[in-house]
């Protein structure tokens, strides 16, 4: 699976937009981009995923570049609740193998 | 609820004890993960099953390890002899076959003492 990179941390106002970027620069043209995050003592919750359109959920929505090397992914309006681990995953959906391989993620804090 | 469930949610052992964990998978959910995460980590690969049969068995599984899916529902992971650095959270994950979405329980919690 490809490798990603994220910012370690980043801080947030509450009720603003939080936008999380991700570098996926060697991904392949199989592999989906995944987004989970991960609250305190908690499993990691799944966000959303695409693989080259743009997509939107009830919880966020992921933005990816035309090349494909780069994601972000947007929670509009971030709330106290926000506050976890991202995690931004590049995985391939192949006939053996649906395995996720987690990074360190980026720590969102999002203050009133 | 019908997501993955996980039991215990918390365990704590002595050192050289045998533990057990249980996780029962969303229905219809045919792949089964393990993971394990250690504090400011994020989680690890462990083993695999598809059905019954386990196909992939991560280098960080000792043998002091063990999963097994008898009928391809539940699984259980068991660590014998524990030590402290067995300490961490023990995820199981699911998904079926031809989704995309692989779905965490919350994790049971080990700490050896």
């Amino acid at each position: 699976d490809a490798k990603t990179t994220q910012p370690p941390s980043m801080d947030c106002a509450e009720g603003r937009a939080a936008n999380l970027p991700c570098n996926h620069s060697t991904i392949s043209g199989n592999e989906y981009v995944y987004w989970y995050r991960q609250i305190h003592s908690q499993g990691p919750q799944y966000i959303i995923h695409g693989l080259k359109n743009n997509e939107t959920n009830e919880m966020a929505s992921l933005i990816i570049t035309e090349d494909r090397k780069s994601s972000t992914l947007i929670l509009p309006h971030a709330t106290l609740r926000d506050t976890a681990v991202y995690y931004c995953i590049v995985s391939g959906i192949r006939s053996n193998d649906y395995k996720l391989s987690f990074g360190a993620g980026t720590t969102v804090t999002v203050r009133a | 609820d019908t997501g993955v469930s996980q039991d215990p949610r918390h365990k704590i052992t002595k050192r050289g004890q045998n533990v057990t964990f249980r996780c029962d998978p969303i229905s219809e959910h045919n792949r089964l993960y393990w993971y394990r995460q250690t504090l400011g980590q994020g989680p690890e690969f462990l083993t695999y099953f598809q059905n019954e049969a386990q196909l992939e068995k991560s280098r960080l599984l000792s043998d002091r390890f063990s999963a097994e899916r008898p009928k391809g529902s539940f699984s259980t992971l068991e660590i014998q002899r524990t030590e402290q650095g067995d300490s961490a959270m023990y995820l199981c994950a699911s998904i079926r076959d031809g989704g995309n979405t692989i779905y965490f329980g919350e994790g049971s919690w080990l700490t050896v003492v």
